[in-house]
């Protein structure tokens, strides 16, 4: 079964900075998507990227799936409060929609 | 255009009960899927509904059951609980199969805490 490790778990950014998380598969991925949730709340789609090489960007968010399509990163531009969160990354087969997901990386932006 | 609805938002139950909780899709989808997210497991997959048949399942015990009507809108069911199915319960609809790339939105979950 395929397995997705994200890196860091944690981190604390001051307002301003860069950050970039990490999902790496163990397996081929057909599908990567990024989402953001808040504390019991429910996930919020950032983007999909399917085919290798691919680079998405909304507001300042971007991510990217590399050429070999086992690794993607996800990274924020001057990061802000409301950059705060939980960010996961979800991965599953070319059809169906089970998606298996990271333990996540939880985000704090200092002020 | 109305996002994916769960009912009810938060539930308490007594172990040994059973829990139904309801899913509504985005308009025009699908597939309907279910996760449970724990702090110890995280975000696990339930199981996948598309035009009322389940399409996929993840590794739950058979109190665990679900089904989805000709509207697409979507029930899951919880039998005997235990206190480890205390849980967030999430949602997911998206418009077709994914192998036409399609995109899966969550609603905002149910809270469930048995005790």
């Amino acid at each position: 079964s395929q397995e997705l490790e994200q890196s860091p778990q944690s981190l604390i950014v001051q307002e301003g900075k860069n950050l970039t998380i990490n999902c790496t598969s163990s397996k081929t991925l057909y599908g990567l998507y990024w989402y953001k949730q808040k504390y019991g709340e429910g996930l919020i789609f950032l983007m999909m990227l399917q085919k290798g090489g691919e680079e998405k960007s909304h507001e300042k968010i971007t991510a990217k799936l590399d050429e070999k399509k086992q690794q993607s990163s996800l990274h924020i531009t001057a990061s802000q409060p409301s950059h705060a969160g939980i960010y996961l990354c979800g991965a599953g087969k070319a059809a169906g929609n089970k998606l298996t997901f990271g333990g996540g990386t939880r985000v704090l932006v200092k002020p | 255009k109305a996002g994916v609805t769960q009912t009810p938002r938060y539930l308490i139950k007594t172990r040994g009960q059973q829990v139904t909780l309801s899913c509504s899709p985005i308009s025009g989808h699908r597939s309907v899927s279910w996760y449970q997210q724990t702090p110890g497991q995280g975000l696990q997959f339930l199981f996948e509904y598309f035009s009322e048949t389940q399409r996929n399942k993840g590794n739950f015990p058979g109190r665990f059951s679900g089904r989805q009507f000709s509207n697409s809108r979507s029930e899951m069911n919880v039998s005997t609980l235990e206190l480890g199915d205390s849980a967030l319960y999430l949602c997911a609809s998206s418009p077709q199969d994914r192998s036409g790339g399609n995109t899966i939105y969550f609603g905002e979950g149910s809270w469930l805490t048995v005790v």
